[in-house]
């Protein structure tokens, strides 16, 4: 089972700076197969990236993901209020796994 | 828009067999290249993948559940379902469905989850 490492574990920052997360897999992982999601508190995760680099329909262009093989990245290049939340990077080889989450919390 | 909605026991009881359904409007689950799929989330964060099926019946499981899970599908009711055995204080956790792009195995639409706990 391929393992993805999120870091860091928690980001604090305030808006409109910008957030770099990252995503580490044990293994390579094929960019067709690796998704972002973003989670706030009592909702489903929501699709932000798809195939590494995508955005899903109606993500705002600040949202957008780089990398390859083993090393995936979300950039958020200004954040607003609402980007507030918990990220997930998600991968699709033999199995599917997710990784650990990355909390983008208010400095 | 599609919606996915969860349905089932809030409370099971350890060995029994946790029940789920999920109901698909604002489209087919016979349309287009998606899968269907299970998901659940621990208290505290972490999200596990439990298993995927399609409208004809196909299903792929998460190999750590695949002893004690079953997916069926049923197309004239536009839902699937999810049948877990054995379970334990473990499996107590939020339960989502979602739709699965089939390309990329990417979750578009999720379900609003369903909290499950495992109890005497």
């Amino acid at each position: 089972e391929i393992v993805l490492t999120q870091s860091p574990g928690t980001l604090s920052l305030s808006p409109g700076e910008r957030g770099t997360l990252s995503c580490r897999a044990s293994e390579i992982v094929r960019s067709t197969y690796l998704a972002w999601y973003q989670q706030k508190p009592g909702q489903a995760p929501r699709l932000l990236i798809f195939g590494a680099s995508s955005r899903a329909t109606g993500i705002p262009d600040r949202f957008s993901g780089s990398g390859s093989g083993t090393d995936f990245t979300l950039t958020i290049s200004r954040l607003e209020p609402e980007d507030f939340a918990v990220y997930y990077c998600q991968q699709y080889g033999t199995s599917l796994t997710f990784g650990g989450g990355t909390k983008v919390e208010i400095k | 828009q599609v919606q996915l909605q969860e349905s089932g026991p809030g409370l099971v009881k350890p060995s029994q067999t946790l029940s789920l359904t999920c109901t698909v409007s604002g489209g087919s689950i016979r349309g287009g290249a998606y899968y269907w799929s299970w998901i659940r989330q621990y208290p505290g964060k972490g999200l596990e993948w439990i298993g995927n099926i399609n409208y004809s019946g196909i299903t792929h499981y998460n190999p750590s559940l695949k002893s004690r899970v079953t997916m069926l599908v049923d197309t004239s009711k536009n839902r699937f379902s999810l049948n877990l055995n054995s379970v334990t204080a473990a499996d107590t956790a939020v339960y989502y469905c979602a739709r699965v792009r089939a390309t990329e195995v990417a979750f578009d639409y999720w379900g609003q989850g369903t909290l499950v706990t495992v109890s005497s």
